[in-house]
């Protein structure tokens, strides 16, 4: 079985620039979250989505921006781009959106910020 | 508001030597608690969780990890370590009504000596 796809696993963009990654979920999953790994940190929570709605959102400029699809899969958009945007972007599926959900983790979209 | 704090950023062991990851919570109400392992360039993975059942939890690669309520700590241990658990390990906790959102602590780098 396949498990959570992200692309592009790397990308170097300028300062200013816009980005979109991209969240395939486990087969069967209908959550989806998106987490922030600035380098020597833990991983911060940006967004989590469940049947097309958002249903959390942390503490993140309005530069950042998702959304899930139909099909559960889910983009993450970050605009105006800041040199400190430079960090390992994480998506999670989940069955749904329950507390003890067991989240999958993806192996990440590492965007450099030049 | 929920979080955990993990201390020793950094953990030694040798080989075959118990292994002790420390990580206490702060919660107003009773917290779902987690440990994950990230291995270099890639994502997270689940070790284990607690969600209000047994205080003894049991996970995976042969660790475990004990919820104490009056010490307010969910501390993870292996007691033979063995060089490939050589990889970063984060403590989270959910909060109730926060789905599956996780707040992560800032993560140990454990590293296994021959």
């Amino acid at each position: 079985d396949a498990g959570v796809t992200q692309s592009p696993t790397h990308l170097i963009k300028t300062r200013g620039q816009h980005v979109t990654l991209r969240c395939s979920p486990i087969s069967g999953h209908k959550s989806v979250s998106w987490y922030q790994q600035v380098l020597g940190q833990g991983p911060q929570f940006i967004f989590q989505y469940y049947e097309k709605e958002e249903r959390g959102r942390g503490n993140f400029p309005d530069r950042f921006s998702a959304r899930q699809f139909p099909n559960y899969s889910s983009e993450l958009n970050v605009n105006a781009l800041l040199l400190g945007d430079s960090a390992l972007y994480l998506c999670a599926s989940s069955l749904w959106a329950g507390r003890d959900t067991e989240a999958f983790f993806g192996q990440g979209t590492r965007l450099t910020v030049v | 508001a929920q979080s955990v704090t993990q201390l020793g950023s950094h953990v030694s062991v040798s080989e075959g030597a118990l292994v002790l990851l420390r990580c206490n919570y702060s919660s107003s109400v009773p917290p779902y608690l987690f440990w994950y392992v990230q291995y270099p360039n890639q994502g997270l993975q689940l070790l284990l969780k607690y969600t209000s059942a047994a205080t003894l939890v049991k996970g995976i690669n042969g660790f475990e990890a004990e919820f104490k309520k009056s010490e307010t700590s969910f501390h993870l241990t292996k007691p033979s370590a063995h060089m490939s658990d050589a990889a970063e390990y984060f403590c989270a906790v959910s909060r109730p009504g926060g789905g599956n959102k996780l707040t992560f602590g800032t993560g140990t780098q454990l590293k296994v000596e021959l």
